[in-house]
């Protein structure tokens, strides 16, 4: 069964670094998305994205964000100065398009250690 | 906030019992999803139900849908260890394609 995949699953960076989060969402899927969830929290909208532009966003993601699809496959968020909030896991999520676009197939998450 | 809500927060049950979650949101909606997350995992879709459903089984899950009551539940039977797990109710309102996540029931089915 096709599914989401992200990388790295794990990702430790230094705060003030730039990091990239990557995921594969499945392949005939038109709208992709972030979310994240800092620890003991609930699951936040960062963003959707479709058709090769940002469709929606939520105040949490600032400019501090960015999303891109660099190539036919990958969708990335990146995250240009890391602050210790930033600590998370970031599941990415995609959907087809029509009626089935209701449903969001998640990845199993990066999770983000801002230090 | 169209955030969902869910009830219990928590839930401990023995194996073979039934486990019921609720969820309440706020503003209206095209569907309502059902995730399940183990613990430091992602979140695996259950079932969708459409606003113009009000009752939905999928294996040994039952959620039902009050428009009305702005509510659902979900109804797992003859629960199992390994449907330990925290339960996200979501919700897809009229506008956008976001979805507005609850707090989660974390459930332990004690064997």
């Amino acid at each position: 069964e096709p599914e989401v995949t992200q990388t790295p699953s794990h990702q430790v960076t230094q705060m003030g670094q730039e990091v990239i989060l990557r995921c594969v969402p499945i392949s005939n899927h038109l709208y992709f998305y972030w979310y994240r969830q800092i620890l003991g929290q609930k699951v936040e909208f960062l963003v959707s994205f479709y058709n090769n532009e940002i469709s929606e966003k939520s105040e949490i993601f600032d400019d501090q964000f960015s999303v891109e699809r660099p190539d036919g496959s990958n969708f990335t968020l990146k995250i240009r100065s890391t602050k210790l909030e930033d600590s998370a896991m970031y599941f990415c999520a995609s959907s087809a398009a029509g009626r089935d676009q209701d449903t969001q197939y998640f990845g199993p998450g990066t999770r983000l250690t801002v230090l | 906030s169209q955030q969902g809500e869910e009830d219990p927060q928590a839930l401990s049950i023995q194996e073979g019992e039934n486990a019921t979650m609720n969820c309440s949101y706020k503003t209206s909606i095209n569907n309502l999803q059902w995730y399940r997350q183990n613990s430091g995992r992602g979140l695996v879709h259950l079932i969708l139900i459409r606003s113009n459903e009000r009752e939905k089984h999928s294996g040994r899950l039952r959620v039902t849908l009050d428009t009305s009551k702005k509510s659902s539940s979900l109804l797992i039977t003859a629960s199992r260890a390994a449907d330990t797990a925290s339960y996200f109710c979501a919700t897809d309102p009229n506008t956008g394609n976001q979805f507005y996540f609850g707090t989660g029931t974390s459930l332990t089915v004690i064997p």
